[in-house]
């Protein structure tokens, strides 16, 4: 089973300022790695694909990358409805298709 | 515009078993996978298993092995997750979500959650 490790676990961040949230896999996931968006009381929503690809709606703000068992979300100027939880997931070959245990980005 | 319907909200004792459906309402259902989703109150997302309906073999999470089952039926659009000798710690939100793709599990389409309680 792939583990998905996420970095930091709370993120405080000023509204506009950029930020970096990481996501490692104890095993290479190739570019089969997503990231989801989830705030309090609504459904994960699907932000990144394919380590990199944005999901159609998402703003250019959001940005990922990285391959193999290094990945990284970056925001680039925190708007105040970015403040969630953000979770990686990796869908490479086999299951399970583990999440990470979540970033949470809060307001500084 | 196609939507995950979730069955509605269950309290079990301990032991029993649960089961929670999901019916897939105006598009394509049976090539795409499904997978099952929880979360306990307050703790992040798990991946619980997921079936590809038109294949019908499930796969599950190691954890949950034996005590978890998924099943889909073609002909209703329908997705179930059954899950057996419930504890306490079951208590969560179970989610079914539809892949992206016909070959990816990666999910862009989630029901709206149904919470099962667990308590004596």
């Amino acid at each position: 089973e792939r583990v998905m490790t996420q970095s930091p676990a709370t993120l405080s961040v000023s509204p506009g300022e950029r930020a970096t949230l990481s996501c490692r896999a104890s095993q290479s996931v190739g570019s089969d790695l997503a990231w989801y968006q989830q705030k309090p009381g609504q459904v994960p929503r699907l932000l990144i694909y394919g380590a990199s690809t944005r999901a159609a709606g998402i703003p250019a703000r959001f940005s990922g990358s990285g391959s193999g068992t290094e990945f990284t979300l970056t925001i680039s100027s925190l708007q105040s409805e970015d403040f969630a939880v953000y979770y990686c997931q990796h869908y490479n070959k086999w299951p399970p298709y583990t999440f990470g245990q979540g970033t949470k980005v809060e307001i500084k | 515009q196609v939507q995950l319907v979730q069955s509605g909200a269950e309290v079990k004792k301990p032991g029993s078993s649960v089961k929670v459906s999901c019916k897939a309402s105006g598009g394509t259902f049976t090539t795409y996978p499904i997978s099952w989703v929880r979360q306990a109150p307050g703790q992040g997302l798990e991946w619980m298993g997921g079936i590809i309906p038109i294949f019908g073999t499930p796969n599950y999470a190691q954890k949950f092995q034996g005590r978890v089952t998924i099943t889909a039926d073609e002909s209703t659009s329908t997705a179930y997750m059954q899950l057996n000798s419930l504890r306490s710690e079951d208590t969560a939100l179970y989610y079914c979500a539809r892949g992206r793709s016909e070959d990816s599990w990666d999910s862009d389409l989630w029901g709206r959650g149904t919470l099962v309680t667990v308590s004596s």
